[in-house]
């Protein structure tokens, strides 16, 4: 079964520290994987989109990482903002039936506090 | 900033209503996506369109119906509300479809709760 699973669930950190969010999936074919931020009430907007043959992909403070061999990737946020407490959608996409499919994650709940 | 719009943000309805969720784009994408999304739970596609008079069924069985008779606009109805469908649902577009490396943009969300 395609799935795509994210840890932790929630995470509380002080403004200025620096925290990593985890995804493993077990989905294949893989084509690409992505992290959206989803702040509270608000649609996903997208970090970073990595290829299976990328290891890392920055966006400013955000880097996303991908072994592709393991099968995981992960977000590190540095310094993080109050801007930050949002939760982080990682998003799996596959081939399959002949045409591409989304695999979301349940998504990390990020809490930054002053 | 993606322009793609939903209406209304929220909705409290009774049960046995008609409903129809707006969205629009003004990016002149061709794909749109409709998603529903329970709290603190993934996101489940729902239904689908790559143009004008397309229409594709999701991954998630859903009550709701679509249409798309205009490039900018797909929206979702849903003749008999029921507390079952009480949820989040977001619509989104890209100008190509998810394989290649574009961004598919989210509008804002409609939280409807049906009492």
């Amino acid at each position: 079964k395609n799935q795509v699973e994210q840890s932790p669930q929630s995470l509380i950190i002080l403004e200025g520290k620096n925290c990593t969010l985890q995804c493993n999936y077990t989905v294949s074919p893989f084509s690409n994987l992505r992290w959206y931020k989803q702040d509270t009430g608000r649609g996903p907007v997208s970090l970073t989109i990595m290829t299976f043959s990328e290891n890392t992909k920055s966006n400013g403070r955000y880097t996303a990482t991908l072994d592709a061999d393991t099968k995981q990737s992960s977000l590190h946020i540095t310094a993080s903002q109050l801007s930050d407490s949002a939760s982080y959608i990682c998003v799996v996409i596959l081939w399959m039936d002949s045409s591409y499919k989304l695999i979301f994650g349940s998504g990390t709940r990020l809490l930054v506090r002053p | 900033e993606a322009d793609i719009y939903q209406t209304p943000r929220y909705l409290v309805i009774g049960t046995g209503k008609k409903i129809t969720l707006e969205c629009s784009q003004t990016m002149g994408h061709d794909k749109m996506y409709w998603y529903q999304q329970d709290p603190g739970m993934e996101l489940h596609l729902i239904h689908y369109s790559y143009g004008v008079n397309s229409t594709e069924k999701g991954d998630l069985s859903s009550e709701s119906t679509v249409s798309r008779i205009r490039t900018e606009h797909f929206p979702l109805t849903l003749e008999s509300a029921r507390p079952s469908h009480t949820s989040q649902y977001l619509c989104a577009s890209s100008e190509y479809p998810v394989d290649a490396l574009y961004e598919q943009y989210f509008g804002p969300g409609t939280r409807l709760t049906v009492t």
